[in-house]
Parts: C-alpha cells; sequence; structure tokens
C-alpha cells in the first residue's frame, strides 16, 4: 500500500524568510505527487503537481515543490514567506488503482510577521 | 460556476441517528470522492465513484453508504451515526481522476453525541 509522510506537524519562519515543507513518499510503480492547501473553515485547494518532467515543479501563490527519486522527496518551497501563507498544507500521491489520492498527515505552517 | 457544493455545512446527530450529506458538482466530472478529515490524522478515503451507477470503497468504508445515479450527485449515507464518525467530511470531483487535481468542497462538519 502506498504512504506519504509529512514528518512536521508545524512549521515556523518568519516573514520574508524562505520555507520548506517536508514530504516522502512510498508507491509502487511512477509517482504522481500534489501540494494542496487549506485555509480555516475551507475545502482543500490545489498548489501544484508532479507527474512527470522536471524535477523542479512550479505553483500557485510563488510556490515550488522538488521532486527528488532517489531520497523519495517531494518537498514544498517558497523563496520569501508571506503572513498570508499560514495554512495547514497536505502532500499527496496518487493510487493509480482507484485514481485516487492519499494524503499525508498535513503540515501546519505559520509564519510570523 | 458553483463547483463541488456540499450540505449542510454543520451537523449534531444523536447516537444512532442517520442523515444523508449532500454533494452535488456542475463540471460535469466523472470522478468523485468522499474524504474524512480527523485531526492529525490527514484526509482518509471513504467511497469513490468513476461515473454514474459506479461507486467503490476507500480506506474506511464501514459505517457509510453512496450512491451515483446522476453525474452531478454523490450523496454519503450514514447509517446508525456512531461518536467515531465524528469528523470533518469533504466531497471532491476530478474531471478523469486524481492527476489532474480535485475541485473540493467546503465541507460537512458532523458531531456525534
Amino acid at each position: 500500500a502506498q504512504s506519504v509522510a509529512q514528518p512536521e506537524d508545524q512549521v515556523n519562519v518568519a516573514e520574508g524568510n524562505p520555507l520548506t515543507v517536508k514530504c516522502t513518499y512510498s508507491v509502487s510503480g511512477n509517482p504522481y505527487l500534489f501540494w494542496y492547501v487549506q485555509y480555516p473553515n475551507r475545502g482543500l485547494q490545489f498548489l501544484l503537481k508532479y507527474i512527470t518532467g522536471d524535477n523542479l515543479v512550479k505553483g500557485s501563490y510563488g510556490f515550488e515543490a522538488e521532486f527528488n527519486k532517489s531520497q523519495t522527496s517531494f518537498h514544498l518551497k517558497k523563496p520569501s514567506a508571506l503572513v498570508s501563507d499560514s495554512a495547514l498544507y497536505f502532500c499527496a500521491a496518487m493510487d493509480t488503482g482507484r485514481r485516487a489520492l492519499t494524503f499525508g498527515s498535513g503540515t501546519r505552517l505559520q509564519v510570523q510577521p | 460556476n458553483a463547483g463541488v457544493t456540499q450540505t449542510p455545512k454543520f451537523r449534531i446527530l444523536k447516537i444512532g441517528q442517520s442523515m444523508t450529506l449532500q454533494c452535488t458538482q456542475d463540471m460535469n466530472h466523472n470522478y468523485m470522492y468522499w474524504y474524512r478529515q480527523d485531526p492529525g490524522m490527514g484526509l482518509k478515503l471513504i467511497y469513490y465513484s468513476v461515473g454514474a451507477g459506479i461507486t467503490d470503497k476507500g480506506e474506511v468504508p464501514n459505517g457509510y453508504n453512496v450512491s451515483r445515479s446522476t453525474t452531478e450527485d454523490f450523496p454519503l449515507r450514514l447509517e446508525l451515526a456512531a461518536p467515531s464518525q465524528t469528523s470533518v467530511y469533504f466531497c471532491a470531483s476530478s474531471y478523469e481522476g486524481a492527476d489532474y487535481g480535485y475541485t473540493f468542497g467546503s465541507g460537512t462538519r458532523l458531531t456525534v453525541v
């Protein structure tokens, strides 16, 4: 069975500093990987995805993610954090059998002014 | 364009009661999903559907039932509610499976007392 791990429950960063939210995965076959963001009392919103191609994927709101096959990681990054980036971030991998997503447990990002 | 609409937004049930969580989408998406979100646990797949008349179990289907009589609607039925079903429930849809990204509803917060 595939799985997604987000080892940090919370990440704290100062506004203007770079941020990284970590994700590792375990899947059979080629990985299809995603990042979603959830603001309070809202559904999840799609940020970016890796299907194939360049290991650095660019997404919405200035976020990007680096795919590393040897380390089975898909870390989310942003060069300069904003207070408005504070939210809950989920990494996910596609179950190719069900064509459904398996989510990690989520990482709360807190950006301090 | 309403996207994915879930009703109700909040509900309190007594143990043993039943209810139906409604989900409808207006994007003509074939794939629809039900997830539950428990604190610190990420999202778990309850049921999914790849088209009208076709449904299948996810990771945590016990205590739930679904139907998909139309492309637009994918209701989730709780029979004999239990405290363990206290959670936030999200419906999502996708055009041809998760690799195209999900559109999420805003969620239903259910408390069973």
